[in-house]
């Protein structure tokens, strides 16, 4: 199966800022099968992002997604009070689908 | 707007079988769009897929519980369900319920999860 890495597994930044997290995959994700979750305490993962880089319904425009291969990149533009929270990359370009570890971004 | 809303016991003992329900609102399950799926998350594993059903029928599991999964469907409640048997401490963990927007590959089904239920915490302990 594929494992996926992400990094850093902290992300320590203020509103406004802008938030870079890195997903890493042990293999190639085929077709850029590559989704991006956001969890906050207590409550069930969100879909942000599939296909590495469309958004989901109702995301907004600060969060986008890039990469193919075995590097993808989730990008917070300007970080706002409520995007403090875990984010996780989900591959399912070969099956089981897999998930990170996850990365935590927290208020500096 | 899609809703899923799981339901079962929150405390099991060891070696019994764990049985949760997910009811669907705003959507049917009978869905030729879309798969239904499990997936479990605790502090030593983090979120892993279990498995996911297509109408009552079609069934796809994750080869590492597959020997003690069964998930089913049942249409007419518009409902999915969960069986895990002869768990362990190692199976504590939420159980969320989601809706699997799926593809086929040579490996098998494959896809993301946009509607989540809001879990329910399963404790295995003697």
């Amino acid at each position: 199966e594929i494992v996926l890495t992400q990094s850093p597994g902290t992300l320590s930044l203020s509103p406004g800022e802008r938030a870079t997290l890195s997903c890493r995959a042990s293999q190639s994700v085929s077709s850029s099968y590559l989704a991006w979750y956001q969890q906050k305490p207590g409550q069930a993962p969100r879909l942000l992002i599939y296909g590495a880089s469309s958004r989901a319904t109702g995301i907004p425009d600060r969060f986008s997604g890039s990469g193919s291969g075995t590097d993808f990149t989730l990008t917070i533009s300007r970080l706002e009070p409520e995007d403090f929270a875990v984010y996780y990359c989900q591959q399912y370009g070969s099956s089981p689908q897999t998930f990170g570890p996850g990365t935590k971004v927290d208020i500096k | 707007q899609v809703q899923l809303q799981e339901s079962g016991p929150g405390l099991l003992k060891p070696s019994e079988t764990l049985s949760l329900t997910c009811t669907v609102s705003g959507g049917s399950i009978g869905s030729s769009y879309y798969y239904w799926g499990w997936i479990r998350q605790s502090p030593g594993k983090g979120l892993e897929w279990i498995g996911s059903v297509y109408f009552s029928e079609n069934t796809h599991y994750n080869p590492s519980l597959k020997s003690r999964v069964t998930i089913s469907a049942d249409t007419s409640k518009n409902q999915f369900s969960l069986k895990l048997s002869s768990v362990t401490a190692a199976d504590t963990a939420v159980f969320y319920c989601a809706r699997h927007q799926y593809y086929y590959q040579t490996s098998g089904l494959v896809g993301y999860f946009d509607y989540w239920g809001q879990g329910i915490l399963v404790t295995v302990s003697s």
